[in-house]
């Protein structure tokens, strides 16, 4: 069964902290997107990547970086978490335009 | 903005009846898609209609794709207590590659 698989369901950081977030895929995909979902604004689009090295920014990049130096694994990064960071972070893979493969989420809190 | 919208914010019906859920967008678009989640996890793909096509079905799932109005609904028929999710349209630009533009969502809450 493929699959999205995102390191950590929940996570506890302080301010101020540098906050790895971990996305492996196993489909071969080559886009990956990380989004940030809140209460009342729905899905963000923080950073994508269409391929191995590539990134571009999405809605909501500031404060945030990624890496993506393999195919099947797309890192998010809080250089700095701070408390309005705290969210439930969603990674997604997908091919062309077809359906996303969502993983199960992080719950990040920065306290 | 090229966000969906889906109206309404809330639903609540008792089981065995239809849900319905409608999604607006804003630009011409490739393709439009529902998704569900489950309270606290990552969304789960339902159904993908293409921009040429009007209707799609899937199960107890019928949606529909009126590119004139750029709406779409989704038709959840003979609801089931499992059913309880949240339900979310998310649209594929002509012109903005792969990016997909989701709504906030519908909050469906089926009474047993």
């Amino acid at each position: 069964d493929v699959k999205v698989t995102q390191s950590s369901r929940y996570l506890v950081k302080r301010t101020g902290e540098k906050v790895f977030l971990e996305c492996v895929q196993d489909m071969d995909h080559e886009n990956m997107f990380w989004y940030r979902q809140d209460p009342g604004l729905g899905l963000r689009l923080i950073y994508f990547s269409y391929d191995v090295k590539m990134k571009e920014k999405g809605d909501i990049p500031e404060g945030y970086s990624v890496s993506r130096e393999k195919k099947e694994r797309f890192s998010l990064i809080l250089e700095s978490a701070s408390t309005n960071q705290t969210s439930m972070y969603l990674c997604a893979s997908t091919t062309q335009s077809y359906g996303y493969t969502f993983g199960s989420g992080t719950r990040l809190t920065v306290v | 903005s090229q966000q969906g919208e889906e109206d309404p914010q809330a639903l609540s019906i008792q089981e065995g009846e239809n849900a319905t859920m409608n999604c607006s967008y804003k630009t011409s678009i490739n393709n439009l898609q529902w998704y569900r989640q489950n309270s606290g996890r990552g969304l789960v793909h339902l159904i993908l209609i293409r921009s040429n096509e009007r209707e799609k079905h899937s199960g107890r799932l019928r949606v529909t794709l009126d590119t004139s109005k750029k709406s779409s609904s989704l038709l959840i028929t003979a609801s089931r207590a499992a059913d309880t999710a949240s339900y979310f349209c998310a649209t594929v630009g002509k012109n903005t590659g792969n990016q997909f533009y989701f709504g906030t969502g519908t909050s469906l809450t089926v009474i047993p």
